[in-house]
């Protein structure tokens, strides 16, 4: 089944530099990489997506990126704000037999801390 | 639009009480996923309806977790004789494609 790797665990950055955070998959066959960011208190909140068709993607100053041949998909934000604190999870869909249900695998977390 | 909402937003149960956390997703959405969220960590799948059907129950973690949507909307995740161990966030996602959304979830306290 598929599992998915997140690091770091934790980042600090001083408000405007730029933040990545990279995940690892192991599943050839995942098709679909889901970043969300959650705040204190909150559910999981989608921020961008990624399919498997396509290397990158963007959305004002957020950005994902996918290697299928590495199996790793990395986000990155610029211009940091300290708005953008909270704990981001990549994830990958889990096939189930031949079809694929939708779950989610998640990775552990990054904690993300934007200094002013 | 509105979006998902989950039901209590707290609950406290003494170890051995039956609960019942109710979820209600985006209008339309066929799809509805229950997570569970331990401390710390990301959320880890439940399980899975496609409208009224329950097409994957495959991460509940015990016969003592069952859950339904009988008319294909409104879903409940119950936990019988409830333990220690199932104190987390239990989350709540509904979707019509790919994207889930996600309730802001219920935080489960076993004592």
């Amino acid at each position: 089944g598929e599992n998915v790797e997140q690091h770091p665990s934790t980042l600090s950055v001083q408000e405007g530099d730029s933040a990545v955070i990279k995940c690892t998959y192991s599943d050839s066959a995942s098709n679909y990489f889901p970043w969300y960011k959650q705040e204190l208190g909150k559910g999981p909140q989608l921020i961008i997506d990624i399919r498997s068709n396509v290397g990158e993607k963007k959305d004002q100053r957020i950005a994902v990126t996918l290697n299928k041949t590495a199996k790793h998909f990395s986000l990155h934000i610029t211009e940091t704000q300290p708005e953008d604190s909270a704990v981001y999870f990549c994830a990958a869909p889990r096939l189930h037999g031949s079809s694929n249900t939708g779950k989610l695998i998640f990775g552990q977390g990054t904690t993300l801390q934007v200094k002013p | 639009g509105a979006g998902v909402s989950q039901s209590p937003r707290y609950k406290v149960a003494k170890r051995g009480q039956d609960v019942a956390l109710r979820c209600d997703p985006i209008s339309g959405h066929v799809s509805l996923f229950w997570y569970q969220q331990a401390l710390g960590q990301g959320p880890e799948f439940l399980t899975y309806f496609q409208n009224e059907a329950q097409l994957d129950k495959s991460g509940l973690p015990s016969d003592r977790f069952f859950a339904e949507r009988p008319e294909g909307s409104v879903s409940t995740l119950k936990i019988q004789r409830t333990q220690q161990e199932d104190s987390a966030v239990y989350l709540c996602a509904s979707s019509h494609g790919r994207e889930q959304f996600f309730g802001p979830g219920t935080r489960l306290t076993v004592l």
